[in-house]
Formats: C-alpha cells, structure tokens, sequence
C-alpha cells in the first residue's frame, strides 16, 4: 500500500538558518504529494503541494519539488523565522484521486531567535 | 464559510461508554474523511465518505467505531465501550472530488478516556 517515510525530529535551528526535511514515499502510479503544517494551536493547513513528476509546490517562503525517480518531496526553506516553528507532516495521495492523504509521522521544527 | 467545525473540542469518558463526534464539513465538499492522531504520530485514516456513501474504512478500525453521513452533510463517529487505546485526537477534513484536491482540516476533537 502507499506510505510515507519523513524524518524525524525534533529539529532545532537558529533564525535565518537553512531547512530541510527529508520526505521519500511508496506508491503505485504516480500520486499526488502535500505538506501540511500544523501550528501550536492550530488544526492542520496545506502548506504545498505537487501534482506531478518535476512539479514544484512553493508558499511562504518553503518549496519541494516531486522528484519520481527519488520517490521524494523534500521540504526546504531558505532562511527560516521564530514563525515558522511548527509539525510539518508530509503525504500523499493516490493517482486516482479516489484515496485519501497517507501521512508521515510529522517533525517538529523548532526556530530560536 | 467558516471552513469545517468539529464538537467537541474535548470529551473526557469513562472506560466503556460510548462516545459520539460531529463534523460539519465545508458546505460545498462531497468528501469527507475521519482521521486519528496520537501525540508524535502523523494522522492515521479511519474512514471516509463520498456524499453519503461511506467509500472505505481502515482495516484497523475496530467494530466498536461507527461513523454515518445522513444526506451527505454533516458526519457523526460513535465509539462505543471506550477503551484507553482510544484516547486520542480525532479529526475531521473536508474536499472536493479529484486527484489531488486539498483536504481542509477541522481542530479536532481531543478524547480522553479514563
């Protein structure tokens, strides 16, 4: 069945610093792939998404790129905020559009000023 | 729009009651999911429905948990005879149909069972 494998954490960087987070998924075909935020307090939020092979998704400064080859969706950001210290959680969808997100287990990203 | 609704927000019950969730989704979605996260795991899926038909169910969901979608509006999940296992944090999401349509997440209701 599909899965997704997302790095552990906690990650701890210091503001302005560079962010990745690893994402590699399993699927047949070729799924559709998200990453949702969830910060304190908050209920979960598409932060971006991919529909296709060498798709980019970018909002708010963060960008993944749906690599087929890899099987990846690795976050990255270039310069992080105190803001943006929340559990991102990577996942996908199915090609027929007729399954629902399969998530990683999340990681929590902490930013100090 | 106020995007979904979930209530409650919290439930503490005693083992072996039963307990009932409401979801009111996004009025425009004819999808809606029911999932459960537990503290430092991703959502887990339970089940979901497409208008009023519930389309798939989790092979880990036990026969204790039951959800409906009367008119293919607003959902219900009933969890009868809690356990302890089932303390956890439901949530509800909304979309429409289509490959890769964007799933819109109520705030969850947190259940504690004692």
């Amino acid at each position: 069945g599909n899965s997704v494998t997302q790095m552990e954490g906690p990650v701890t960087l210091s503001e302005e610093a560079f962010l990745t987070i690893n994402c590699t998924y399993t699927a047949t075909g070729y799924p559709s792939l998200f990453w949702y935020v969830q910060y304190p307090g908050e209920g979960l939020q598409l932060l971006l998404k991919a529909t296709k092979a060498d798709d980019k998704g970018s909002n708010k400064g963060f960008e993944a790129t749906y690599r087929k080859e890899t099987t990846s969706f690795h976050l990255e950001k270039g310069s992080v905020q105190v803001s943006d210290s929340a559990v991102y959680f990577c996942a996908l969808s199915g090609s027929s559009g007729n399954t629902p997100l399969v998530f990683g287990k999340g990681t929590r990203l902490s930013v100090i000023a | 729009d106020t995007g979904v609704s979930q209530n409650p927000r919290h439930k503490i019950t005693k083992r072996g009651q039963n307990v009932t969730f409401r979801c009111d989704p996004i009025s425009e979605h004819n999808r809606l999911y029911w999932y459960r996260q537990t503290l430092g795991q991703g959502p887990e899926f339970l089940t979901y429905f497409q208008n009023e038909a519930q389309l798939e169910k989790s092979r880990l969901l036990s026969d204790r948990f039951s959800a409906e979608r009367p008119k293919g509006s607003f959902s219900t999940l009933e969890i009868q005879r809690t356990e302890q296992g089932d303390s956890a944090m439901y949530l509800c999401a909304s979309s429409e149909e289509g490959v890769g349509t964007e799933a819109f997440f109520g705030q969850g209701t947190r259940l504690t069972v004692v």
